[in-house]
This record gives C-alpha cells, structure tokens and sequence, in this order.
C-alpha cells in the first residue's frame, strides 16, 4: 500500500519578527522541560531549559515560559534570523531517578527573507 | 571540549546483517542514553546506562537490540538481524548527572536495505 508520511507542522516568519513556538506535554509529574533544535542532518541541541519551580527563563534571545495548569511550554525567540530555521523539539522529563526524556511532535520554523 | 561522538555517522546494512552503533560520551560523562528517531517524527527513547550498568531499558525492543557501556570505551547499541524497519537515526546523549541536561551527539543514520 501507499506509505504516506507525517509532516511536521511548520512556522513561517519573517527575518526580524518574533517566533512564538508551542508545545503541549502531557505528564502531570514532569518537573524539567527542554527546548531542542535540529537542523537537517543533525543531532538536537540544546536551546534552554526550565524546572518546574520557575514559570519563566529568559536566555540570550530565547525565553521559555511555562504554565503548568495548563501543561503548556512555549519558545520565544526574539528578532528571528535565518540561522534559525530548524526543527523544535520540547522534551518533558518527571522527577525523580528516571532519566528518560519524553519529545514532543516538533514543529518546523521557517524563517523569511 | 569534545562534545558526544557518535561513528559511523552512516551505516548501510541488508536485511539479516548486525548493526553496531558506538557512542563516546562528554569526558566526564557517565551516563548515556540512546534514541531512535524515525523521519519528520520526534526523538523516542530506547536505553538508559550508566558505566556498566542498564538503568532503564523500557524502550528498548525485546529481541535483537541490545545497548552496553564497558568500563572502558565507547556505549554500544547492536541491532542484530536487522530489517527494514530498523531504518532510522539513532542518537546518544549523555549528561554529567542524572537529572542534568542531555546533550546528543549527531547521531548515526542507519539504512536497512
């Protein structure tokens, strides 16, 4: 049969806007959250991170916020350049000894000229 | 400061063959984890380890995978008797401590034939 792929829902902005990127997790007891970007042929890395005690962090043009009544992260990234295009992943971890990181879809964020 | 290492960086293999991916951590680093990670699909975990240990294996499939971390040398996960569906990226990330952040290497891509 006709094998049809997933596509990631994508972002597009222009050069210079801000980018808002969502994610929706869904364990309850995760207290870590983490923000990766891929780009084509490469392994994740890491943008930022914020505990569960912390509603905001705020690194070098990128903040995350974070509202756990809701169990949603966002990824701000400020003045959007095109270096920024890539694939965002939010990775959830519970607490605990349990290491395991749980990704989310990943959205793809486009960046206009 | 050497980040994750991860050899090869692309593997071809036919049906039946083994597969081995190798993986050296951060220096320092003494726990490692592995992902697979299918086309436009988000990163899923497979093996926790810590130095000679197997901490979480809960994604793991039951037969033909297994993942180790000697004493001495690179984390190993070996795929035997592979087959289409094996066809993937494959990432290893480690961290310093337990509950710190991960940081992955570029992963090996892997091709069933």
């Amino acid at each position: 049969g006709e094998n049809v792929g997933l596509h990631l829902p994508t972002l597009s902005v222009q050069e210079g806007d801000n980018s808002i990127i969502n994610c929706a997790y869904s364990n309850s007891a995760s207290d870590y959250f983490i923000w990766y970007k891929q780009e084509s042929g490469k392994g994740p890395q890491f943008i930022i991170d914020i505990r569960s005690n912390m509603d905001k962090r705020q690194g070098q043009r990128v903040t995350v916020l974070l509202n756990k009544t809701v169990k949603h992260l966002s990824l701000q990234i400020a003045a959007t350049q095109p270096g920024d295009s890539a694939v965002y992943f939010c990775a959830e971890k519970p607490s605990g000894a349990n290491s395991k990181l749980t990704f989310g879809k990943g959205i793809t964020l486009s960046v206009r000229p | 400061n050497a980040g994750v290492m991860q050899n090869p960086r692309h593997l071809v293999r036919r049906r039946g063959q083994e597969a081995r991916l190798r993986c050296s951590p951060v220096k320092g680093h003494s726990h490692v984890y592995w992902y697979r990670q299918l086309p436009e699909e988000g990163l899923k975990f497979m093996v926790y380890l810590q130095k000679e240990n197997i901490i979480d294996e809960s994604g793991m499939p039951k037969e033909r995978f297994s993942a180790e971390f000697p004493k001495e040398g690179p984390s190993i996960l070996r795929i035997q008797q592979v087959v289409r569906g094996d066809s993937a990226a494959y990432f290893c990330a480690s961290s310093p401590r337990v509950s710190e952040t991960q940081y992955f290497g570029p992963g090996t891509r892997l091709l069933v034939l």
